[in-house]
């Protein structure tokens, strides 16, 4: 079954640092996703890209996020310099376009900042 | 603007029994409500989902009623099992069917 994988599944940084989580959707999918939740609260929209761009992002995704699909296959959200409040677990999400249909989540990628 | 709610953050329910989880949503303009089973450390797995035209989708043990003018879901399990024990999202989608809109969940614990 095709399914969505995300590395790394644990990401350690220094507060500060740039971290690049990656994620690679299932292939026939047009809509790609970046959702997080911190520990104990709700899944957060982050972002939504489609046909190589941003089609919608939430408030917490300022311009310390962006997001990127720099080949065929990969879709990555960079963090460009790691705060406090930035732990969590982040999901990428994907899905066929329009229409009905549920998102495919993969299994998340844990971001710890020291 | 917590455009869907889960109130009950947590549900504990004797194996055999119904599970019922709850979800209240305030946008009328959202068109198909889909339910999430997340176990932790682990991504949500779709689990069942509605159109707006229905008020019910049953798929097993699982059933998800819809009541639109109340602008109510609730996801019924029968019987529960222990391994249905997981946080339960609700979510929503609008028109375009592109975005998502996810509750705070349900953790639900099924006693054996």
């Amino acid at each position: 079954e095709p399914e969505v994988t995300q590395t790394p599944s644990h990401q350690v940084t220094q507060m500060g640092q740039e971290v690049i989580l990656r994620c690679v959707p299932i292939s026939n999918h047009l809509y790609f996703y970046w959702y997080r939740q911190i520990l104990g609260q709700k899944v957060e929209f982050l972002v939504s890209f489609y046909n190589n761009e941003i089609s919608e992002k939430s408030e917490i995704f300022d311009d310390q996020f962006s997001v990127e699909r720099p080949d065929g296959s990969n879709f990555t959200l960079k963090i460009r310099s790691t705060k406090l409040e930035d732990p969590a677990m982040y999901f990428c999400a994907s899905k066929t376009l329009g229409g009905t249909g549920e998102l495919f989540f993969g299994e998340g990628s844990r971001l710890t900042v020291l | 603007d917590q455009q869907v709610k889960q109130n009950s953050p947590s549900l504990s329910v004797q194996e055999g029994r119904i599970s019922i989880l709850n979800c209240d949503y305030t946008n009328s303009m959202f068109d198909y409500f889909l339910w999430y089973k997340k176990y932790p450390a682990e991504g949500p797995t779709f689990l069942i989902s509605i159109s707006s035209i229905k008020d019910k989708n049953e798929d097993g043990r699982f059933t998800v009623f819809l009541n639109k003018s109340a602008k109510h879901l609730s996801l019924h399990i029968v019987p529960s099992q222990p391994g249905d024990s997981a946080v339960y999202f609700c979510a929503a989608s609008d028109l375009t069917g592109n975005q998502f809109y996810f509750g705070t969940g349900t953790s639900l614990t099924v006693i054996p």
